[in-house]
């Protein structure tokens, strides 16, 4: 199983919106709603901060948010801030019963 | 408080296994499958493999099949992984994480442990 497909960096000033796709096949993201997103801070513990395409855990803030068209998946950041600088994965449930993560895309506030 | 809490790093041989070790605690052990990630330096993360902590039924990636063994522990609320046949790929960091059955999401993340193979 390959990696999702993520672009490796995604920048943006503070206060500006960003969006960071995710592409898949038919056989993962185009097969089920089970596409999550992770922020993972080096040194620290992935977060979840999207699940089943579009749902933000309890806590995690309305500034991030999912969707999903066809084989692709997408996280956008609005109003983006310092702490916002990190790495991000998305992944995905298969039709072989497996789990597979995107390549990673690091994002960097200017 | 739900904790996933690892064992500390290892250095291994080449050739040998290693186990690290995820207990869990704050929450009903047996209603939540653990999965187990890797990170290897400078890359991306890689899925391994869950088990279901209620009955021990595992599922493995392709890729770690006849070299992986996930095994659970209900009385201490602790998963292991045992990684065989190590090589220098397989440096890396090893993380465990919570999912309620079935909703394909890694909710609780335990610390992490770094495991390094020297050759």
């Amino acid at each position: 199983q390959s990696a999702l497909t993520q672009p490796a960096s995604v920048s943006g000033s503070p206060g500006q919106s960003i969006t960071i796709s995710c592409t898949g096949t038919s056989t993962d993201i185009g097969a089920y709603d089970s596409v999550s997103w992770y922020q993972h801070h080096p040194g620290k513990a992935p977060k979840l901060i999207i699940y089943e395409v579009t749902n933000r855990p309890s806590g995690v803030s309305s500034r991030f948010s999912g969707s999903k068209s066809g084989n692709t998946a997408s996280l956008t950041i609005s109003g983006l801030q310092a702490e916002d600088e990190a790495d991000y994965y998305c992944s995905s449930f298969t039709s072989s019963g497996q789990y597979v993560f995107g390549s990673g895309t690091k994002v960097t506030v200017l | 408080q739900v904790q996933l809490v690892q064992s500390e790093p290892e250095v291994k041989q080449s050739g040998t296994s290693v186990k690290v070790s995820c207990k869990a605690s704050g929450y009903t052990f047996t209603s939540y499958y653990i999965h187990w990630v890797r990170q290897a330096p400078l890359q991306g993360l890689e899925w391994m493999g869950m088990i279901s902590t209620s009955n021990g039924g595992t599922n493995y990636a392709q890729k770690f099949h006849g070299r992986v063994t996930m095994t659970s522990d209900t009385p201490t609320s602790t998963v292991y992984m045992e990684l065989s046949s190590l090589k220098s790929e397989d440096t890396a960091v090893y993380y465990c994480a919570r999912e309620p059955p079935g909703t394909y999401r890694f909710e609780y993340w335990g610390q992490g442990t770094l495991v390094t193979v020297s050759s």
